[in-house]
């Protein structure tokens, strides 16, 4: 167990329809990243927040958004879904005290099916 | 062209041998350069984190390698395990990015008795 806990597992849902992912970091972390995992393109970095601020930028398309609130929890959300949406979403923390040195720790995933 | 490349793809190896995948990456600069290891629909889990100045670094019977003037990475394991069957993906983070990372493919390995 990494500490990092990810809402829902599981998410089915249909073209067109907006969903929210929710990320709770591990204890102390104040660096929560996204990335999406699929099948036929591998683990690609969405969006990096640190302690509340937006500090990159991956690969995110702009029909998705990220924010990080003051208790440090993050929130992915997807909209206007399309089929080629559906993936493994990653959440992972770190504590970025070593300055680019910081091991993430990555959370179980959320699936999402988009139907 | 990807920016991190990884081989093997696939890997079948006998419970107790030892392997070696490798990473050849075409970022630079770049601040360090992690392996990780990720079980199907699991995480991935961080095995080792190098500088651009490192040339080894180990964890257990995992033994990563860099060489930044060839652009070369290996990750090597010995006496592997059927807990080792997984995917090992190698990470570049490019320097002054923030937190971006840049992942390889992975290369799927199975461990079989």
């Amino acid at each position: 167990d990494s500490g990092v806990t990810q809402t829902p597992k599981h998410l089915i849902t249909a073209t067109g329809q907006r969903v929210t992912l929710r990320c709770s970091p591990r204890s102390g972390d104040l660096s929560v990243y996204w990335y999406q995992q699929s099948l036929d393109q591998g683990l690609q970095f969405l969006i990096q927040y640190y302690n509340g601020e937006e500090r990159a930028k991956g690969n995110i398309l702009e029909r998705f958004s990220a924010q990080q609130f003051p208790d440090l929890h993050s929130e992915l959300n997807l909209s206007s879904l399309e089929l080629g949406d559906s993936a493994l979403y990653f959440c992972a923390s770190s504590d970025l005290k070593r300055g680019g040195m910081d091991t993430q720790y990555f959370g179980p995933g959320t699936r999402l099916t988009v139907l | 062209k990807n920016q991190v490349e990884q081989s093997p793809q696939s890997l079948i190896i006998l419970e107790g041998k030892n392997c070696t995948l490798q990473c050849n990456y075409t970022v630079s600069p770049f601040s360090n350069l992690r392996w990780y290891k990720q079980d199907t629909g699991r995480g991935p889990v961080s095995l080792t984190i190098m500088t651009f100045s490192e040339n080894t670094k180990s964890n257990g019977r995992y033994t990563a390698t860099l060489d930044a003037d060839t652009k070369q990475s290996s990750l090597h394991i010995t006496a592997s395990q059927l807990s080792d069957s997984a995917s090992y993906i190698c990470v570049v983070i490019p320097y002054n990015q923030g937190g971006k990372l840049i992942f390889g493919q992975g290369t799927e390995l199975s461990v079989k008795p």
